[in-house]
This record gives C-alpha cells, sequence and structure tokens, in this order.
C-alpha cells in the first residue's frame, strides 16, 4: 500500500531533549515536507525537500532541523525543543500534483 | 505573496441543509486547488483537486467545488449535509507547479445540529 509512515503517532518529551521524528515514504516520490497544524492557524510549512541532499526552509523552520540522505526518509529533528513547538506535525510527499499526508505525530513539549 | 484565505472560522448547520465554505486564494498564476477534511483526531483526507479543465469538480462523499478564476475563488458546497460532515475543512493551493509547495488556509470547522 502506498503510503507516508511518521513515528511516532503521539510523544510527549520536556524542554530541551532532543528528538526526532521519523516519515517514510514508499512511492518514491522526490518531494517531502514537513507541517505544523496548529488551532486556529491552519497548516504551515516547516520544511521541504526537492530531492536528496536538496532541502529548503518554509514559513517556519526556526527551531527545526531535517535532513534527505535517502528518497524515502525525510526526518524532523528537533534540537532543542521548547513548549511553542507543540503541535500537531505531519509529513507529506508528493509526485506531481498528487500529494500524500501521513497520519500526524502529535508531539507535547513541556 | 502567495495565500490563502478562508472567512469563515466557524460554521454551523442543520443536518439536511446546504453548505457552502468559501475560500479565497491570491496567486498571480493558474494554482492548482485542493480541499481537505479532518475528522477530529484523524488525519487529512483529500476531498477533491482542481488542476485545469471544468471548473466544477466532483469529490468524494458529495462534495463539489466551484473554481472561479475572476473571483479567486475555490467555494466548496454540499447540497445536504449529514452529521458526520461535522470536521474542519481546509482549502489549499499548490503554488510554483510541480516544483512548488502546498499553501493551507486556516479552515473552517462545521457543526451539524441535528
Amino acid at each position: 500500500e502506498a503510503q507516508v509512515t511518521q513515528n511516532p503517532r503521539y510523544l510527549i518529551t520536556v524542554t530541551g531533549k532532543k528528538l526526532t521524528v521519523t516519515c517514510s515514504q514508499n512511492m518514491n516520490h522526490e518531494y517531502m515536507s514537513w507541517y505544523r497544524q496548529d488551532p486556529g492557524l491552519g497548516l504551515r510549512q516547516i520544511y521541504y525537500s526537492m530531492n536528496v541532499e536538496v532541502t529548503d526552509k518554509g514559513d517556519v523552520p526556526e527551531g527545526y532541523k531535517v535532513s534527505r540522505k535517502e528518497k524515502r526518509n525525510f526526518p524532523l529533528i528537533l534540537e532543542s525543543p521548547s513548549p511553542n513547538q507543540t503541535s500537531l506535525y505531519f509529513c507529506a510527499s508528493r509526485r506531481g500534483e498528487g500529494y500524500t499526508f501521513g497520519s500526524g505525530t502529535r508531539l507535547t513539549v513541556v | 505573496a502567495q495565500s490563502v484565505t478562508q472567512p469563515d472560522i466557524h460554521i454551523t448547520v442543520s443536518e439536511g441543509a446546504s453548505l457552502e465554505l468559501r475560500c479565497n486564494y491570491s496567486y498571480g498564476a493558474t494554482p492548482y486547488l485542493f480541499w481537505y477534511v479532518q475528522s477530529p483526531g484523524q488525519g487529512l483526507q483529500l476531498l477533491l483537486k482542481y488542476f485545469s479543465g471544468d471548473t466544477l469538480v466532483q469529490g468524494i462523499k458529495g462534495f463539489e467545488a466551484e473554481f472561479k478564476r475572476s473571483q479567486s475563488s475555490f467555494n466548496l458546497r454540499k447540497p445536504s449535509v449529514h452529521w458526520s460532515d461535522a470536521a474542519e475543512y481546509f482549502c489549499a493551493v499548490g503554488v510554483g507547479g510541480s516544483q512548488g509547495n502546498l499553501i493551507f488556509g486556516k479552515g473552517t470547522k462545521l457543526s451539524v445540529k441535528p
């Protein structure tokens, strides 16, 4: 089944403790992206990647890092999480005009 | 800059009534347009999309949307709402063609009265 898989689905962590949210797609898509969703703000793009080793900032990149060492994986890294990064995170991949979204990761930073 | 506006934050309709959710976009070229639905605690589900051709697009669950270039709008409609349609709805615009990104509106929450 074609899908985007995010892990974990839920995560509670403490301020300053580095964490990684993984994203993997099995569709050989070149484009991948991370969004965060906050009440009243919709989904905002954090980072995106056009292909392996090619990444670029979205609208809200501060406090996040990404890497794209292989086509299928696009992890989101929070080096020093803060409470304002508590949010629902979605990974997406795309070929042409068709987007596929992961199921989301709900992150709480206390 | 490209943007998507959903003017209604929250809409309440009675079950069986018709529904129209508004979406306006700001983009210089012809955009790719999408409507997604998100049920509570769930992920995003694509309702329909417009790339080109017929400006009236049919989607899943009985939804349709009409692209009006002159008004920069892509409003979502359903003739008769069901209680299960209660959810949050997001309009999104794909900008920059096949090399571009997806920009979302802030969403409209739909409540359905029995």
